[in-house]
C-alpha cells in the first residue's frame, strides 16, 4: 500500500491564483480530511469527508473548497490564493469518521507559498 | 470543545537517558488521546493512542504513554532516548464535530532534541 499520497510536494502561487492540492489513499478508508499546519498553532482542520459524496467544514474552511466523488480521492481547491494561505497542508484518512477511535494516517504534506 | 496542551516548546535530553514529553487534556466525556511524531519535512506518523483500558499504552519505536485521569495528563515516555528520536511531537485529542464527524485537536507541539 502506498498509504496517503499528496501532490505536489511544493507549490508557489501568486495572490489571486487558484490551484488544487491532490490527495489519494489506497486503504479504502471512508474518512478523509485536510489540515493546515502553521508555526506555533499545531494542525487545524479545514474540511473533512465521512464518505464519497459527503463533505463538511472544519475549523478554518474559508477560501477552500473540497469534493469527494470517489472513496480514494479528496482534492482541496484554493479558489483565490492569499498570502494568509501560506502553510503546509496535510491530508489524512481513517477507516471511519464515526466513533473517533480510528487512527488517522497522514500524507507527506504540500508546502504552499503564496506571494 | 476538547483541547490538549503541551507546556514545553522544547525538551533536551542526553542519549541513553529517559525522556518525557508532557501533555495535559481537557475533555467532556471519555478522552481519546493520540501521540504523533513529525520528522523534518515529513508528514505526521502515528505513535500510539489511548481509548480505554490500561493506563500505560505501548506504541511504536519503544515509546509509551501514561494516562492519568486524576491529573488529566497523557505524557509520552521512553526509557532510553536515541539521537534518532529528535523530532517534533504532537499530542492530540478526538473532538466531535457538529456535522457528526470527528477531528483531531492538536497541541502546539514539543521539539525533542536528543544529544550525544
Amino acid at each position: 500500500n502506498a498509504g496517503v499520497t499528496q501532490t505536489p510536494k511544493f507549490q508557489v502561487l501568486k495572490t489571486g491564483q487558484s490551484m488544487t492540492l491532490q490527495c489519494a489513499q489506497d486503504m479504502n478508508h471512508e474518512y478523509m480530511s485536510w489540515y493546515r499546519q502553521d508555526p506555533g498553532m499545531g494542525l487545524r482542520l479545514i474540511h473533512y469527508s465521512v464518505g464519497a459524496g459527503i463533505t463538511d467544514q472544519g475549523e478554518v474552511p474559508n477560501g477552500y473548497n473540497v469534493s469527494r466523488s470517489t472513496t480514494e480521492d479528496f482534492p482541496l481547491r484554493l479558489l483565490s490564493a492569499a498570502p494568509s494561505q501560506t502553510s503546509v497542508y496535510f491530508c489524512a484518512s481513517s477507516w471511519t469518521g464515526r466513533g473517533g477511535t480510528d487512527t488517522q494516517y497522514f500524507g507527506p504534506g504540500t508546502r504552499l507559498t503564496v506571494l | 470543545a476538547q483541547s490538549v496542551a503541551q507546556p514545553e516548546d522544547q525538551v533536551n535530553v542526553a542519549e541513553g537517558n529517559p525522556l518525557t514529553v508532557k501533555c495535559t487534556y481537557s475533555v467532556s466525556g471519555n478522552p481519546y488521546l493520540f501521540w504523533y511524531v513529525q520528522y523534518p519535512n515529513r508528514g505526521l506518523q502515528f505513535l500510539l493512542k489511548y481509548i480505554t483500558g490500561d493506563n500505560l499504552v505501548k506504541g511504536s519505536y519503544g515509546f509509551e504513554a501514561e494516562f492519568n485521569k486524576s491529573q488529566t495528563s497523557f505524557h509520552l515516555k521512553k526509557p532510553s532516548a536515541l539521537v534518532s528520536d529528535s523530532a517534533l511531537y504532537f499530542c492530540a485529542v478526538r473532538d466531535i464535530l457538529t456535522g457528526g464527524g470527528n477531528k483531531l485537536t492538536f497541541g502546539t507541539g514539543t521539539q525533542l532534541k536528543v544529544e550525544l
